[in-house]
């Protein structure tokens, strides 16, 4: 299983963009990255799934670079609604793998 | 549609004592995994079923034990209750078969918040 590392925090103001990036420097072929976002007593919630380059939705985009060792979450002019913590995960297409979530970026976002 | 349901939302429990949560899939999901989340960690995979069978499972001890019925909803039962079990327990649902977030993102529900005493 890939490990993944991110900042355990972050702080922005409303309106900016925020970036958060998350190494995976032992990333397998087969893997895909995926973003989660989980706010207070909820369940996390999918956000963006990615396998190389550029992939954007209406929520954020994800940027990998051709190395795969790394990728970045975009999330464009944040609200104070985007205050959560935002996980990074390595997960193989290849056989029956369960997702391994670790401790995740705290996101706060101030007015 | 109704998303993934989890039942009840809060419970508690003394050490010792047996509880068991349950979970109802996103209308078309056939797998169902089960996750532990300690205040201020990220969820903890406990093990996955479809085809009412157990598939995966992770680093949990037997007293975790599941089931899947055949309108794929889930139970997770744990026996002989330990304080260290006071968490949230999020039950997620994928719409193919045996295949947890490949190419189709995991649904969770909102979880079971178990505080043991």
């Amino acid at each position: 299983l890939a490990k993944t590392t991110q900042p355990i925090s972050m702080d922005s103001y409303e309106g900016q963009e925020v970036n958060i990036t998350c190494s995976h420097n032992n990333i397998a072929t087969n893997d895909y990255i995926t973003w989660y976002q989980q706010f207070p007593s909820q369940g996390p919630r999918f956000i963006i799934q990615g396998y190389k380059t550029k992939v954007t939705n209406e929520v954020a985009s994800l940027f990998i670079p051709a190395d795969r060792k790394s990728s970045t979450l975009s999330l464009p002019r944040v609200s104070l609604s985007d205050t959560a913590v935002y996980y990074c995960l390595v997960a193989s297409n290849s056989g029956n793998t369960p997702l391994v979530f670790g401790k995740g970026t705290r996101l706060s976002v101030i007015a | 549609d109704a998303g993934v349901t989890q039942s009840p939302t809060h419970l508690i429990k003394t050490r010792g004592q047996q509880v068991t949560l349950r979970c109802s899939p996103k209308s078309g999901h056939d797998t169902v995994s089960w996750y532990q989340q300690a205040l201020g960690q990220g969820p903890q995979f406990i093990f996955q079923y479809y085809e009412e069978e157990e598939r995966q499972r992770g680093n949990f001890p037997d007293r975790f034990s599941g089931h899947q019925f055949p309108n794929y909803s889930s139970e997770l039962n744990v026996n002989a209750l330990l304080l260290g079990d006071s968490a949230l327990y999020l039950c997620a649902s994928s719409p193919v078969r045996g295949r947890v977030g490949i190419n189709s993102p995991l649904h969770f529900g909102n979880g079971t918040r178990l505080t043991v005493t």
